[in-house]
């Protein structure tokens, strides 16, 4: 199975001021459709996750133009510009190049 | 809008199958553009994948559930459904469904809906 890993797990944050978190996979996420199979998911607190970014930058419908992410291969960045008190959560990164699907240990991110 | 949301007993006796159904409005689980699977995550832990199905019958599972692990659909109730048996309390965990899409662009968007999950406690 492809390992993710996550830094920070924990992120105070002031509302207003940028926040980023990396994510790492054990296996490069790039497939040879030419794509690159990196997801970003928030959990707000007692909610699903819901997906903000797939395939490493391409924000989800009704996703704020705040969060962005990059990266390639193996080593992923989540961006939020200006954080708002409804960032509030755990994000989660996840790896949809090979099954079984596997997840971050989450970064919990609070205001 | 697509919306998806979890049923199924709350409590399950260690040792027998826990069964949750998965309720889909909003769209046909019959498309060939998505795949329909069941994630659960335990109390203050992490996300795992259980399973997935297309609506062309194939079925893919977590090889550490295989063997207990059977997802199916019913399209004419456009529901989807998770039987995993002898169960221990390993398996207490929030049970949710999402779906897979096909984006027009060709891109797939893994988990874009989720329902709100269910609770499922093993326990004598």
């Amino acid at each position: 199975d492809i390992v993710m890993t996550q830094t920070p797990l924990s992120l105070s944050v002031t509302p207003g001021q940028p926040a980023s978190i990396a994510c790492k996979s054990s296996q490069s996420l790039l497939h040879t459709d030419g794509k690159t199979y990196l997801y970003w998911y928030l959990q707000k607190p007692g909610q699903p996750p819901q997906l903000l970014i797939y395939q490493v930058s391409n924000r989800f419908s009704g996703v704020p133009d705040r969060f962005s992410g990059s990266g390639s291969g193996t080593d992923f960045i989540l961006k939020i510009s200006r954080v708002e008190a409804e960032d509030v959560g755990v994000y989660h990164c996840m790896q949809g190049i090979q099954l079984p699907r596997t997840f971050g240990p989450g970064t919990k991110v609070d205001v | 809008q697509v919306q998806l949301q979890e049923s199924g007993p709350g409590l399950v006796t260690p040792s027998q199958t826990l069964s949750l159904t998965c309720t889909v409005s909003g769209g046909s689980i019959s498309s060939g553009n998505y795949y329909w699977s069941w994630i659960r995550q335990p109390a203050g832990k992490g996300l795992e994948w259980i399973g997935r199905m297309h609506a062309s019958g194939s079925t893919d599972y977590n090889p550490s559930l295989q063997s207990r692990v059977t997802i199916s659909l019913d399209t004419s109730k456009n529901q989807f459904s998770l039987r995993l048996s002898s169960v221990t309390a390993a398996d207490t965990a929030v049970y949710y469904c999402a779906r897979t899409s096909l984006s027009d662009s060709g891109r797939w968007r893994l988990f874009d809906y989720w329902g709100q999950g269910t609770l499922a406690t093993v326990s004598s």
